[in-house]
């Protein structure tokens, strides 16, 4: 099992464009969550996904956007990019009945904007 | 509010040294906190938790509700312990997410 994996690795974009990245869950997991760490900070919550709806949301525009797919893999939509929307997006997933809510990260998706 | 607090960015120590990392949070009602470790090229992974009560690696960590910390403690730390660690709380709801402080990277010098 190659744990959480996510795609692409880097990604370049220009501001104003759009991105979609990419999270394939650790196998038998069920509960996708999407983080972004900007430079020097620690992970900050985007929202989670289960059973192919958003469960919750953290404090970010609607231009973040995802959807869950029924393999449970998952993808991250970013529209209207902004220069502070360079960051780190890290995917963690885990099993919706586990009362540890053990979370497992993926590598991370590293977006620069310019 | 709901917030992790690690007053240190950087803590450099000497191998075989105690160390103890701190961790401060704000949260209303039971909190649940977790110690994540990403080590150099290596993934975000779980340390331990709280609820758990365990010792990972020779890692401990106390909730105390009264001064409302969860500090990571070792007493005597090795080179391979060298890494970023990130406290962090779980928040609401069944699953809830999880909200990290800012991490501390730790230094073990030999």
């Amino acid at each position: 099992d190659a744990g959480v994996t996510q795609s692409p690795t880097h990604l370049i974009k220009t501001r104003g464009q759009q991105v979609t990245l990419r999270c394939s869950p650790k196998s038998g997991h069920d509960t996708v969550s999407w983080y972004q760490q900007a430079l020097g900070q620690g992970p900050q919550f985007i929202f989670q996904y289960y059973e192919e709806e958003e469960r919750q949301r953290g404090n970010f525009p609607d231009r973040f956007s995802g959807h869950q797919f029924p393999n449970y893999s998952s993808e991250l939509n970013v529209n209207a990019l902004l220069l502070g929307d360079s960051a780190l997006y890290l995917c963690a997933s885990s099993l919706w009945q586990d009362r540890f809510y053990e979370q497992y990260f993926g590598p991370g998706t590293r977006l620069t904007v310019t | 509010a709901q917030r992790v607090t690690q007053p240190e960015k950087l803590l450099s120590v000497f191998k075989g040294a105690p160390v103890e990392l701190k961790c401060n949070y704000s949260y209303s009602g039971s909190p649940e906190l977790f110690w994540y470790v990403q080590y150099s090229r290596q993934r975000l992974q779980l340390l331990l938790r709280h609820i758990s009560r365990e010792s990972i690696k020779g890692f401990t960590a106390d909730l105390n509700k009264g001064e409302t910390s969860f500090h990571l403690k070792k007493p005597f730390a090795q080179e391979e312990d060298s890494a970023m660690y990130y406290c962090a709380l779980r928040g609401g709801g069944s699953q809830g997410n999880l909200i990290f402080g800012k991490g501390t990277k730790l230094s073990v010098k030999p």
